[in-house]
């Protein structure tokens, strides 16, 4: 069974930092692209970074940029969420994605239980 | 950056009725477009992918439609565990995007 299990978040001030992590298992996670997505109160889904198989490309949203790093690590089957500079427009339920590597593409098929993350003063 | 407008917020169906979800997108997609469902407390399941093709699993009554621009989901003979948002998701072109969902209730 495919799982992804988000830890990380939590409640920060504004200008503050988290890392979020998300621990993989079911599947054979470097065959897998990985993605992570954010979803606020009353909002729809909004996608936030996106890593290869390999790990050496990465996709960033624009607002984002700068101040959110992404990487994984094949070996541990984890892949990581580094958040700086942390606003309240970042306050969002962050969710672990998995992205088949195929053609056509797939787009995302499984989504983790999320990670909340709540900036505020 | 591809702006995905679904229509209506809400819709409220009854029981082995259908429920017809549509999802605009402001550029072609060709066929890159996924449906989710959403339900409280739980993780968003894919639905449809390719604009028509089922995920694994994903009961009959299920159905996606669509190309380009202009997509629909649809939800024949709706069941109370469909009560749930439904997403659409492009994923051809960088950023990707979301539509705001579309609430569907059970009457």
């Amino acid at each position: 069974e495919v799982q992804l299990l988000e830890s990380g978040g939590g409640l920060v001030q504004p200008g503050g930092s988290l890392r979020l992590s998300c621990e993989a298992s079911g599947f054979i996670f470097r065959n897998f692209a990985m993605n992570w997505v954010r979803l606020a109160p009353g909002k729809g889904p909004e996608w936030v970074s996106y890593v290869s198989v390999s790990g050496d490309t990465t996709f960033y949203r624009d607002s984002v940029k700068g101040r959110f790093f992404i990487s994984r690590d094949n070996s541990r089957s984890t892949v990581h969420l580094q958040m700086h500079r942390l606003s309240d427009e970042d306050t969002a339920m962050y969710y672990c994605t998995r992205e088949p590597v195929a053609t056509p593409p797939y787009g995302i098929d499984y989504w983790g239980l999320g990670t909340l993350v709540t900036v505020s003063s | 950056e591809i702006v995905m407008t679904q229509s209506p917020a809400t819709l409220s169906v009854s029981p082995g009725g259908r429920a017809t979800l549509s999802c605009r997108a402001s550029q072609t997609l060709s066929s890159n477009l996924a449906w989710y469902q959403h339900k409280p407390g739980q993780t968003p399941r894919l639905l449809i992918y390719g604009g028509s093709i089922r995920a694994t699993g994903i009961p009959a009554r299920f159905s996606g439609s669509g190309s380009e621009t202009e997509f629909t989901l649809t939800i024949s003979s709706l069941q109370s565990e469909d009560s749930a948002i439904y997403y659409c998701h492009q994923y051809y072109i960088w950023p990707r995007t979301f539509g705001q969902g579309t609430k569907v209730e059970i009457k």
